[in-house]
């Protein structure tokens, strides 16, 4: 199946420091990828669609400003938390559909995840 | 708007046993329907998905899930439970008229304890 990787796997910052995560599809193009966020023992809430070329589109209660997607190539999408805080510490999960292929649907294949930890 | 709702945020079964997870699902409009596995630190391995063509789904790992439109349901069920079946799923519905950029929405999970 398609691949979706994500760097880092675990990232430990201080408070005020800022925080770079990735999400690339290793072998398919996705002109969509998007962002999730789990807190422990919960679900995931969408926090934004991100679109290849194109600004983000964020989900309600989402800081575009605190948490900024680029998704500059096909296959490349980052999200940047800014000045971090102990309440941004979670589990981050982003996920990718195969543009390539014709007839989606709906299927998304995840990235592994990144748990930061802002000290 | 869609939603999913997941009955039971813990189900602990004996190995061998009939394992059910419970899924129901609210659309508006024709839904595509998932269940999606997770491991501890790891992220969502997808088990099978509906889409609209057969109601019995086959998914991987000896799971399947029958589409109930009168009951609006989605559960997931395995004959014979594994002690590697313990994780976390998920139910999660899109909108099959949405197009390629259909979002997910999740429901709150199901963690699945197997004991010997």
């Amino acid at each position: 199946g398609a691949v979706v990787s994500q760097h880092p796997s675990w990232v430990i910052c201080k408070s005020g420091t800022s925080v770079k995560i990735e999400c690339r599809s290793l072998d398919f193009q996705a002109t969509t990828m998007f962002w999730y966020r789990q807190f422990p023992k919960q679900s995931l809430m969408l926090m934004a669609t991100s679109n290849e070329g194109s600004k983000a589109t964020y989900e309600q209660g989402v800081e575009k400003d605190k948490f900024l997607i680029n998704h500059a190539s096909l296959t490349l999408s980052t999200l940047t938390v800014t000045s971090a805080h102990p309440e941004d510490s979670s589990f981050y999960i982003c996920s990718a559909r195969d543009s390539g292929r014709a007839g989606s649907t709906g299927e998304l294949f995840f990235g592994e995840g990144s748990r930061l930890t802002v000290l | 708007a869609q939603s999913v709702t997941q009955l039971g945020s813990h189900v602990s079964v004996s190995e061998g046993a009939l394992v059910l997870l419970r899924c129901n699902y609210s659309s508006s409009v024709p839904p595509y329907l998932f269940w999606y596995v997770q491991y501890p630190n790891q992220g969502l391995q997808l088990l099978l998905k509906y889409t609209s063509a057969a109601t019995l789904v086959k998914g991987i790992n000896g799971f399947e899930a029958e589409f109930k439109k009168s009951e609006t349901s989605f559960h997931l069920t395995k004959p014979s439970a594994h002690m590697s079946d313990a994780a976390e799923y998920f139910c999660a519905v899109s909108d099959a008229s949405a197009g390629t950029a259909s979002k997910l929405t999740f429901g709150t999970g199901t963690r699945l304890q197997v004991t010997l």
